[in-house]
């Protein structure tokens, strides 16, 4: 069964800085990685997402990198904002039981930034 | 990707009462997911709806307490039946497309008093 986990669970950093969240996960054998912003009280919005052929990919200030050998993905994020503040969710996409394709989450990095 | 509607986005309800939440979807998908966030955790994820044949349920939740139709390919709609205060959380559907782009509802956040 997958697991994925995220370190840390919450972050704090000055605005401006940059910053990286760590997503790890059992299984290998997944078909993509996603990672989710969530606002407070909030549904999810997908940020990046990472086939599992892909090592990186990029969307404005964010970067996200995959490396399933070692069951690690990174969301790097440059030069952080106030408006950044956010849970970040990382899931992985495997076969569940019923073959199904499903999400298997993190529990999220609560990231705030100050201004 | 696809845009989805979820209704409610909140609602207030008595224990033992039922809440149905509905998700409209913009285009025909093949797979909708429900999920669950109880309060500072992470999704959980409730079953999988399936057009025209029952939802397939993950362990810990039944088709008893979690009901789920889905007439159509655009769209589903989850009951929480005979709600008690540990039912209080989010619930999302999700939508899974193209390279499996996974898209959510906005949630609905139930509080049960």
């Amino acid at each position: 069964k997958q697991e994925v986990t995220q370190i840390p669970a919450a972050l704090s950093v000055p605005e401006g800085e940059n910053l990286v969240l760590n997503c790890s996960f059992t299984d290998s054998a997944i078909y993509n990685l996603q990672w989710f912003r969530q606002d407070p009280g909030k549904g999810l919005t997908s940020l990046l997402l990472i086939q599992s052929s892909q090592r990186e990919q990029t969307s404005g200030r964010l970067n996200a990198s995959l490396d399933k050998s070692s069951g690690r993905s990174t969301l790097y994020i440059a030069a952080s904002q106030p408006g950044d503040s956010a849970t970040y969710l990382c899931a992985a996409s495997t076969i569940s039981s019923g073959s199904a394709r499903q999400l298997t989450f993190g529990s999220g990095t609560q990231l705030t930034v100050l201004p | 990707s696809a845009v989805i509607s979820q209704k409610p986005s909140r609602d207030i309800c008595q224990r033992g009462t039922s809440l149905t939440i509905q998700c409209q979807v913009d285009s025909q998908v093949t797979m909708m997911f429900w999920y669950r966030q109880q309060p500072g955790q992470s999704l959980t994820l409730i079953a999988t709806a399936n057009q025209g044949s029952e939802a397939t349920y993950e362990s810990g939740f039944v088709i008893d307490k979690f009901p789920i139709s889905r007439p159509n390919l655009t769209f589903s709609t989850l009951t929480v039946s005979n709600m008690s205060p540990e039912d209080s959380s989010i619930y999302l559907c999700s939508v899974g497309q193209g390279a499996l782009r996974y898209t959510f509802g906005s949630g609905t956040r139930l509080t049960v008093v």
